[in-house]
């Protein structure tokens, strides 16, 4: 079936400093892929949708200065977390359509110290 | 934009009963409406999901119920075994690649 992977699963970084998260789809191509962000307990809420080829759309409420995100390709997507702050820790999931069915990258958990 | 609710928050049943998860959803434009099931720090996996041209769909021991009308769906897990216990989402897109919306979730504990 389809594959979408995400590097790294895991991150800690200094707060200030950024950090990037890559999601790939393995075996197909994606022209959207979609961010979202998963507090403890709660829901996974979408961040902003990646667009190959032009900026990505980014919801309300997010801040598209501080989180960066590039569609270089039709296989790789990537979110930059910039200056990140112990607020931004948090677990990071990317999604990709395939014939209408949403395959979910393994997720990146990002602490901010 | 869409909105999807969700209830209960929390679900709780003995092994071998059913459990059920409702959600509603406010687009009427939505026609896809699948299910996941995420474990701890894992990601989402869909078990099951229904479009907006069918009433009921049903795989083995999960069933998903739509009321268009109403802008209902609904979860229904038969015979529930512990290694069912697992936070469940709804969701709701419009078919072709547009962004899915979840639900809050729902934290189903299968006593055995």
């Amino acid at each position: 079936g389809a594959v979408v992977s995400q590097h790294p699963s895991r991150v800690i970084c200094k707060s200030g400093t950024s950090v990037k998260i890559e999601c790939r789809s393995l075996d197909f191509q994606a022209t959207t892929m979609f961010w979202y962000r998963q507090f403890p307990k709660q829901s996974l809420m979408l961040m902003a949708t990646s667009n190959e080829g032009s900026k990505a759309t980014y919801e309300q409420g997010v801040e598209k200065d501080k989180f960066l995100i590039n569609h270089a390709s039709l296989t790789l997507s990537t979110l930059t977390v910039t200056s990140a702050h112990p607020e931004d820790s948090s677990f990071y999931i990317c999604s990709a359509i395939r014939n209408t069915e949403a395959f979910f990258g393994q997720g990146t958990r990002l602490t901010v110290v | 934009g869409e909105n999807v609710e969700q209830h209960p928050s929390t679900l709780s049943v003995q092994e071998g009963d059913s459990a059920v998860i409702k959600c509603t959803y406010s687009d009427s434009a939505s026609n896809y409406f699948p299910w996941y099931k995420q474990e701890l720090g894992k990601r989402p996996q869909l078990i099951i999901d229904i479009r907006s041209n069918v009433g009921e769909k049903k795989d083995q021991r999960i069933a998903v119920t739509l009321n268009k009308t109403a802008k209902h769906f609904s979860l229904h897990i038969t015979e529930t075994q512990p290694e069912d216990s697992a936070v469940y989402f709804c969701a709701a897109s419009i078919q072709g690649g547009f962004k899915t919306i979840f639900g809050a979730g729902t934290r189903l504990f299968v006593k055995a």
